[in-house]
C-alpha cells in the first residue's frame, strides 16, 4: 500500500536517553519533513529534507537531527531526550515541483519523555 | 512575523452548513491548503487555492482572496463524521508551509 509508516507508533522514554523516529514513504517524493504537533499550537517543522543528501532547519529544530540517505528513509533523532520534547511527531512528504507540492502525512509517532 | 488565525473551535449542527474562516500574514504567497485532522490522526488533504476564487469539491468549497488575505472553507450537510479539526496552511515565498493551530469542528445532531 502507498504511503508513509512511522515506527514506533508510541514510546514512553526517560529523560536523556536517544531516541530514533523513523519514517518511510514509497510515492518516491522528493521532499520530506519532520512536525511536532502539541495542544493548542499548529503543526510545527523541526527539519525538512528536499532532495536525498540534502536537509534543513525548520522552525524548532534544537534537539533534533535528521539524515536523508536515500529517497524513501528520513529518521529524526533526539540525541538526549527532554521532558519538552514530549509531543506528537508526523513526518510528511511531497512531490516538489509537481502541480501542488501537497503534503502527505504519516500516522505519527506519540512520545512520552519522562 | 508570519500569522495564520483560524477560530479555536467552532459547533455546528448535523445537516446544516459551517463557513470556516482564516487570516494569513505571511512572506509571500504561493498557495493555501486545507486540512482535515481527526482526534488521533495524521491531517489529510482536503483542498488546495492559489488563484482568488471558489473551488468546490463535493460537500467541501474553499475561497481565497489573495488581496484580503483570507480564505475560507464551506462545508455543507454536516455528517457526524466531519466532527474533526480544520487546519489551514499556507505556502510562503520560501515555499515552506505555515501553519495554522487549527479549527476543532463539533457537530451536533
Amino acid at each position: 500500500i502507498a504511503g508513509i509508516t512511522q515506527a514506533p507508533t508510541s514510546q514512553i522514554l526517560a529523560a536523556g536517553r536517544r531516541m530514533t523516529l523513523r519514517c518511510t514513504q514509497d510515492m518516491r517524493h522528493n521532499a520530506m519533513y519532520w512536525y511536532r504537533q502539541d495542544l493548542g499550537l499548529g503543526l510545527r517543522l523541526i527539519h525538512y529534507s528536499n532532495t536525498a543528501g540534502t536537509t534543513g532547519k525548520g522552525e524548532v529544530p534544537d534537539g533534533y537531527s535528521v539524515s536523508r540517505a536515500n529517497t524513501d528513509d528520513f529518521p529524526l533523532t533526539l540525541a538526549s531526550a527532554v521532558p519538552s520534547q514530549t509531543s506528537v511527531y508526523f513526518c510528511a512528504s511531497s512531490d516538489v515541483g509537481g502541480d501542488t507540492d501537497t503534503q502527505y502525512f504519516g500516522p505519527g509517532t506519540r512520545l512520552t519523555v519522562l | 512575523g508570519q500569522n495564520i488565525d483560524q477560530p479555536t473551535e467552532m459547533t455546528a449542527t448535523e445537516g446544516a452548513i459551517v463557513q470556516i474562516n482564516c487570516t494569513y500574514q505571511t512572506s509571500g504567497f504561493n498557495g493555501l491548503f486545507w486540512y482535515q485532522q481527526h482526534a488521533g490522526e495524521a491531517p489529510t488533504f482536503l483542498s488546495y487555492n492559489v488563484l482568488d476564487g471558489l473551488e468546490e469539491k463535493g460537500r467541501f468549497s474553499s475561497f481565497l482572496s489573495r488581496s484580503k488575505g483570507y480564505s475560507y472553507l464551506l462545508l455543507k450537510e454536516l455528517q457526524m463524521k466531519d466532527s474533526a479539526s480544520y487546519l489551514c496552511a499556507v505556502t510562503d515565498s520560501n515555499y515552506q508551509l505555515i501553519w495554522g493551530a487549527g479549527t476543532k469542528l463539533i457537530i451536533k445532531p
